[in-house]
């Protein structure tokens, strides 16, 4: 099965450290996703690329936070400079050309930020 | 502002009986809405959608109803199974936001055998 995944699964940090999370999308899905989801909530939208271009961003996305899609495929999440609200589980989803409206999600990245 | 409401944080219902599921919204330039169900440490599982240009649409034991002058729709389950227990989130989509989806805060259900 070549599903979206995502890595690490779990990462714990100290306040002030730089993390960076990796999302990779099912193949040939030229959308993918960023969502953030804390507890007792249902995911947010971050950010969106199409293929290697990003179109659009979250103002939940503070200047902390990057992203990127450099050759249209995998994904990174940057956040520098952790605090303890970003605490939370990132996301990431994509989808096809054909079925654009049906996203599919990875187990996602739970971030711990002591 | 929360253009998705699921107002029910939870619902229990026994084995074999129907499980109907709500969701309200607000904005009316949502043209797509799609139910998602998340297992604990898993990522949401896409379940079933429906265009705003139909009232209903159905896959197997899952009917989705979407009444757009009340702006609501419902996830019906028949028969619910054991295995269904889960959190529901239903999602929207704006036509002009690039695919976006806006989720609601999502819905336990708990199916008792």
């Amino acid at each position: 099965d070549t599903g979206v995944s995502q890595d690490p699964r779990h990462k714990i940090t100290k306040r002030g450290q730089n993390v960076t999370f990796r999302c990779d999308p099912i193949s040939e899905h030229n959308r993918l996703y960023w969502y953030r989801q804390t507890l007792g909530q249902g995911p947010e939208f971050l950010t969106y690329f199409q293929n290697e271009a990003q179109l659009e961003k979250s103002r939940l996305l503070s200047d902390r936070f990057s992203a990127e899609r450099p050759k249209g495929s995998f994904s990174t999440l940057e956040i520098q400079r952790t605090e303890q609200g970003d605490s939370a589980m990132y996301l990431c989803a994509s989808s096809s050309r054909l079925a654009k409206n049906i996203q599919y999600f990875g187990a996602g990245t739970r971030l711990s930020v002591l | 502002d929360q253009q998705v409401k699921q107002n029910s944080p939870s619902l229990s219902v026994q084995e074999g009986r129907i499980s109907i599921l709500n969701c309200d919204y607000t904005n009316s330039m949502f043209d797509y809405f799609l139910w998602y169900k998340k297992y604990p440490a898993e990522g949401p599982t896409f379940l079933i959608s429906i265009s705003s240009i139909k009232d209903k649409n159905e896959d197997g034991r899952f009917t989705v109803f979407l009444n757009k002058s009340a702006k609501h729709l419902s996830l019906h389950i028949v028969p619910s199974q054991p295995g269904d227990s889960a959190v529901y989130f239903c999602a929207a989509r704006d036509t002009g936001a690039n695919s976006k989806l806006t989720f609601g805060k999502g819905i336990t259900l708990s199916v008792r055998p």
